[in-house]
């Protein structure tokens, strides 16, 4: 079946600019990771969603950076009046449910902020 | 939280050779443990997963072993072949969260 898909697969944006990352999860899967991966690191966590309950937002380096859920799909990473610390690869994974189950990543979007 | 440290941070090794990557973890807490394998410019894959209740899996050419007591565990790939070559991510999950490490670069030179 269909993987996790994001789009779009490159940003390219100005500074100060806002922009908005897409995620499309598997179909039924309940839980929802966004990650950071900047050039040659590991994957810092930003937002977890689960089902209706409220994201867990612990990771969300500033408040220029949020997410939204809708209809327990499809998943929007905003980041406002980007700046060039931004620019790194946004990963999205989903899972069939919380806690131990395999989390299946997407192919990432790569941001570059100018 | 949980801290999850990954050695080494870069592994060369000849084709047909074998290769290690070991991780430790500190929370005593953590249930499950899986490895990915990171492509240039693709998302991690799952090459592997082992949960706390066993201390050994295999599938082909890879392994890994977990030790709760020490809280440390290790990937093992016998008969590298070139296109092994890639990152590779430890985690641990503790509290329905997956802490990674720092992430292995490994090349296989043929």
């Amino acid at each position: 079946g269909a993987g996790v898909s994001q789009s779009p697969s490159n940003k390219v944006t100005e500074k100060g600019k806002d922009v908005e990352l897409r995620c499309d999860p598997i179909s039924g899967h309940t839980a929802l990771y966004w990650y950071r991966q900047s050039l040659g690191q590991g994957l810092e966590f930003l937002i977890y969603f689960q089902g209706n309950s409220a994201p867990d937002k612990s990771g969300l380096p500033s408040d220029r950076f949020s997410a939204e859920r809708t209809g327990g799909s499809v998943s929007t990473l905003t980041i406002q009046r980007t700046q060039q610390e931004d620019s790194a690869v946004y990963l999205c994974a989903s899972s069939p449910s919380r806690g131990r189950d395999t989390q299946y990543f997407g192919p990432g979007t790569r941001l570059t902020v100018l | 939280g949980e801290n999850v440290e990954q050695h080494p941070s870069t592994l060369s090794v000849q084709e047909g050779d074998s290769a290690v990557i070991k991780c430790t973890y500190s929370d005593s807490a953590s249930n499950y443990f899986p490895w990915y394998k990171q492509e240039l410019g693709k998302g991690p894959q799952l090459i592997i997963d082992i949960r706390s209740n066993v201390g050994e899996k295999k599938d082909q050419r890879i392994a890994v072993t977990l030790n709760k007591t020490a809280k440390h565990f290790s990937l093992h790939i016998t008969e590298t072949q070139p296109e092994d070559s890639a990152v590779y991510f430890c985690a641990a999950s503790t509290d329905n969260m997956l802490t990674f490490g720092g992430g292995t670069r490994l090349m296989v030179k043929p």
